[in-house]
């Protein structure tokens, strides 16, 4: 389809383990933005970016979690060393530029065991 | 304190009726508005922006109060299809803001027959 996907769907990892959470935006989609939803609250703001550059990672919550977008299409989230305070929906959204309308992904729920 | 709050409610209304949801944020510098639906295990899908002259989409109307940073929604002759979780949105722009969506904890509407 022509809508941001995200992989996988589900991932369930051991606490401790390395997890990689995949997205693939909408072709041409120059700005690439991943949130963060836990139970029961509004997504928050974890990074952004503007092709490859990576202009906004002020809402990444500690140095276990690190994204990229080396060629400026996909990109991917990783976390190492999970916690059980991680797990929550990861919603990746894109847009034309910074301040057209996001699209989003239908979201990576992972959940830390 | 929270950057946009809503009423988490929810809100359990007949069809029919007229409902409106409230949101207030704190950040002056704001200067673009949305409310989002998200459905249950869905991503977050953008309803509509607000404008400050206020703005109507067939049933749905939006307005918005710079003075008091005061956002609301009004769905009128609600449908059994309108139950979802609504998330009041405020985008930050300019200088040093990358177009990055913050989020209100959205408000739960259940319409019953």
């Amino acid at each position: 389809g022509a809508g941001v996907s995200q992989s996988p769907r589900y991932k369930v990892a051991k606490r401790g383990q390395d997890v990689a959470l995949r997205c693939d935006p909408i072709s041409g989609h120059v700005s690439l933005f991943w949130y963060q939803q836990a139970l029961g609250q509004g997504p928050e703001f974890l990074t952004y970016f503007q092709n490859e550059a990576q202009l906004d990672k002020s809402g990444l919550p500690s140095d276990r979690f690190f994204a990229e977008r080396p060629e400026g299409s996909v990109s991917t989230l990783k976390i190492q060393r999970t916690q059980q305070e991680d797990s929550a929906v990861y919603l990746c959204a894109s847009s034309f530029a910074g301040t057209q309308p996001q699209h989003f992904g239908d979201g990576t729920r992972l959940s830390i065991l | 304190r929270k950057e946009v709050e809503q009423d988490p409610g929810p809100f359990n209304v007949p069809e029919g009726a007229t409902v409106a949801f409230n949101c207030t944020y704190s950040n002056s510098a704001s200067q673009s508005f949305f409310w989002y639906r998200q459905d249950c295990r869905k991503e977050p899908k953008l309803l509509m922006s607000v404008y400050s002259s206020g703005n109507e989409d067939g049933r749905f109307t939006a307005q918005l109060n710079r003075a008091s940073q005061y956002i609301s929604l009004l769905i009128r002759d609600s449908k059994l299809s309108d139950s979802a979780t609504y998330l009041c949105v405020v985008n930050a722009h300019g200088s040093g803001n990358t177009g990055k969506l913050i989020f209100g904890q959205g408000t739960t509407l259940q319409v019953k027959p």
